[in-house]
């Protein structure tokens, strides 16, 4: 079973500060990674998707990835209260000649004022 | 804007009941899914459909059943309800192409099963 493991927090940062989510998974032959974020009681929303080794910054956010050692992370600059939400990372792999999706069980963040 | 409608929001049924739940989408996408997200593992895929009448299991099909007849329409089907089905059960669709990875989500149903 190819899997995708999260720390599940919470992750408890001040505003203004630099949050740091990360993420890692278990199929290597996976190109595709993304993030989705999802506040309580509401659905999951794509928020970033990254597919080659680096950074790839997008306003306050910025997803990493570093395929040799299967982890990609997620910084989010400048933290806001409306920030506090549950960040999925997800994996695109293959699987019975379908690509699909995996998630993470999601990283709980909580930036107070 | 795309929009996934979930027919209900909170749904309560009792074990060995078969139990419907319906998802339509307006974008006029290919691709449709059935997840289902429970406190401490995440959204595990049930099942998936890329076309009309086609589906294919996810990694938790047990227990499920999905029919679609048209592209708008996927319906997630419990045969007998079972109290471990309890949990919250989203549908998501995609555009073909391009790994169907930016999933758009309906506001999901939160199923108990007494």
């Amino acid at each position: 079973q190819k899997e995708v493991e999260q720390n599940s927090g919470p992750l408890s940062v001040p505003e203004g500060a630099i949050a740091s989510l990360n993420c890692t998974y278990s199929d290597r032959v996976s190109q595709s990674f993304f993030w989705y974020r999802q506040y309580s009681g509401k659905s999951p929303e794509l928020i970033m998707s990254i597919y080659s080794n680096g950074d790839k910054e997008d306003g306050r956010f910025t997803a990493q990835l570093n395929k040799a050692s299967q982890y990609v992370s997620l910084l989010i600059r400048d933290s806001q209260p409306s920030d506090s939400a549950t960040y999925l990372c997800a994996v695109k792999t293959e699987a019975g000649g379908y690509n699909k999706l995996i998630f993470g069980a999601g990283t709980r963040l909580a930036v107070h004022p | 804007d795309v929009k996934v409608t979930q027919s209900s929001r909170y749904l309560v049924k009792r074990t060995g009941e078969k139990v419907f739940l319906e998802c339509v989408q307006d974008m006029d996408h290919e691709n449709m899914f059935w997840y289902r997200q429970d406190p401490g593992l995440g959204l595990r895929l049930i099942y998936f459909s890329y076309d009309v009448k086609m589906k294919e299991k996810g990694d938790i099909p047990e227990g499920y059943s999905v029919s679609r007849e048209k592209k708008e329409r996927f319906s997630l089907i419990l045969e007998s309800a079972s109290t471990n089905q309890t949990s919250m059960y989203l549908c998501a669709s995609s555009l073909r192409g391009g790994g169907n990875e930016k999933l758009f989500f309906g506001s999901g149903t939160q199923l108990s099963v007494l």
